[in-house]
């Protein structure tokens, strides 16, 4: 059974860093992709981008390139998203999710993180 | 980059009644889209793939179907627990996007 269990919540201050992990259970993230979703109060869900860990090569949403970072770590079986230069509009709770197995035709996210509310203040 | 528009927004509806969400893609992609119910304070979660195939575990009320660039999910007796925000969403090997959501209440 996948389990994705996300860091705890965060509190920046406009222009810093945030690094949000995201460690996995019953799937290794050395074979499987992680997307990075986000949503902001009382909006709908944003993709930032993934990581295709079989090839350890991250994929940026446009809007996110200048400044999200998305890494695994195989050893600890852990994701990782950092988002720099913070803004207000930054506020949001920052999901990961599992993608579908990379030897199927679909594409979907069925294993989700409980999310990380990050708030920029 | 495809842009996916949900209709309606927002809609209102009764236990037992069959309801239909549309999901609109700017060009075609196939059956390359999935739907996910939200609820408050929850992660969302995967009830439709491929279009039309559901997801282990998920209720047969749900359906879905379309290719291209029209897609419809539908509910066909709404329970309480139905009640939820969906998104479809398209996802392939370069890019990813969202629905803006449609949020069903009770009536």
């Amino acid at each position: 059974q996948v389990q994705l269990v996300q860091s705890g919540a965060e509190v920046k201050k406009p222009g810093s860093l945030v690094k949000v992990s995201c460690k996995a259970s019953g799937v290794s993230l050395s074979r499987h992709t992680v997307s990075w979703v986000r949503q902001a109060p009382g909006q709908g869900l944003e993709w930032m981008g993934r990581i295709i860990s079989l090839f350890g090569i991250p994929n940026y949403a446009q809007k996110f390139q200048d400044r999200v970072k998305i890494k695994t770590d195989e050893s600890t079986n852990t994701a990782y998203m950092e988002l720099s230069s913070l803004r207000s509009d930054d506020t949001a709770v920052y999901y990961c999710a599992i993608e579908a197995p990379p030897d199927e035709v679909d594409y979907y996210l069925h294993g989700w993180g409980q999310g990380t509310l990050v708030t920029v203040s | 980059d495809i842009q996916l528009t949900q209709s309606p927004s927002f809609l209102s509806a009764s236990v037992g009644d069959r309801v239909t969400i549309t999901c609109r893609a700017s060009q075609g992609i196939r059956s390359n889209l999935a739907w996910y119910q939200q609820s408050p304070g929850r992660a969302p979660n995967l009830l439709i793939y491929g279009a039309s195939t559901l997801q282990s575990g998920v209720p047969s009320r749900f359906s879905g179907s379309g290719a291209g660039t029209e897609f419809t999910l539908t509910i066909s007796s709404l329970q309480p627990e139905d009640f939820a925000t969906y998104y479809c969403q398209h996802l392939n090997d370069d890019f990813g996007t969202f629905g803006q959501g449609t949020r069903l209440e009770i009536e």
